[in-house]
């Protein structure tokens, strides 16, 4: 699976929209970008995934770019909630295989009263 | 429909023991896989299970395994516990129909090695 790079941290107004980049230069044409995020000590929380196209449902917004090497993760209306680490993940789809989640060290996100 | 469930949350041992920890995946769910999470390790793949059968395993030494039964329930064995295997255990389940699976995690068990 290709490897994916993160900022280690950012902060952001509570109330305005978290984007939380995410770079993923060799990205191969079957890899799906998917998001993820743990509040502290407790298990990961799916939020989103997506494979070309801009995807969106109730907790944030995925946009990848046209060449699909970074994608961007929203969060329209950031919360205090929000705070936690925010990983992007990118995995090859299988059809009913066997895969693993490769985690990197993700993006602290902290927001801001 | 109720989450993975990880039994027990929190658990204290000492060197030498051993420890099992069990995971419920979400009803309908076939495929559950195990991850550490340590502080300097960040989260790691233990393996992962798919009706019965380990499929797919971690770069983790053979005091861990792990074992799937018949509704899809795991446990994961750590034999002859060290200081290092202080972590967060997590499991996740998924139901393995489509390529674009999601895994879906529970909330994990805390191991305390002393």
């Amino acid at each position: 699976d290709a490897k994916t790079t993160q900022p280690p941290s950012m902060d952001c107004a509570e109330g305005r929209a978290a984007n939380l980049p995410c770079n993923h230069s060799t990205i191969s044409g079957n890899e799906y970008v998917y998001w993820y995020r743990q509040i502290h000590s407790q298990g990961p929380q799916y939020i989103i995934h997506g494979l070309k196209n801009n995807e969106t449902n109730e907790m944030a917004s995925l946009i990848i770019t046209e060449d699909r090497k970074s994608s961007t993760l929203i969060l329209p209306h950031a919360t205090l909630r929000d705070t936690a680490v925010y990983y992007c993940i990118v995995r090859v789809a299988h059809g009913a295989g066997s895969y693993q989640l490769t985690f990197g060290k993700g993006t602290k996100l902290s927001v801001i009263p | 429909k109720a989450g993975v469930t990880q039994t027990p949350r929190y658990l204290i041992k000492t060197r030498g023991q051993q420890v099992t920890l069990s995971c419920s995946p979400i009803s309908g769910h076939r495929s559950v896989s195990w991850y550490q999470q340590t502080p300097g390790q960040g989260l790691q793949f233990l393996f992962e299970y798919f009706s019965e059968t380990q499929r797919n395993k971690g770069n983790f030494p053979g005091r861990f395994s792990g074992r799937q039964f018949s509704n899809s329930r795991s446990e994961m064995n750590v034999s002859t516990l060290e200081l290092g295997d202080s972590a967060l255990y997590l499991c996740a389940s998924s139901q393995l129909v489509s390529s674009t699976d999601t895994q879906y995690f529970g909330p994990g068990t805390r191991l305390t090695v002393l």
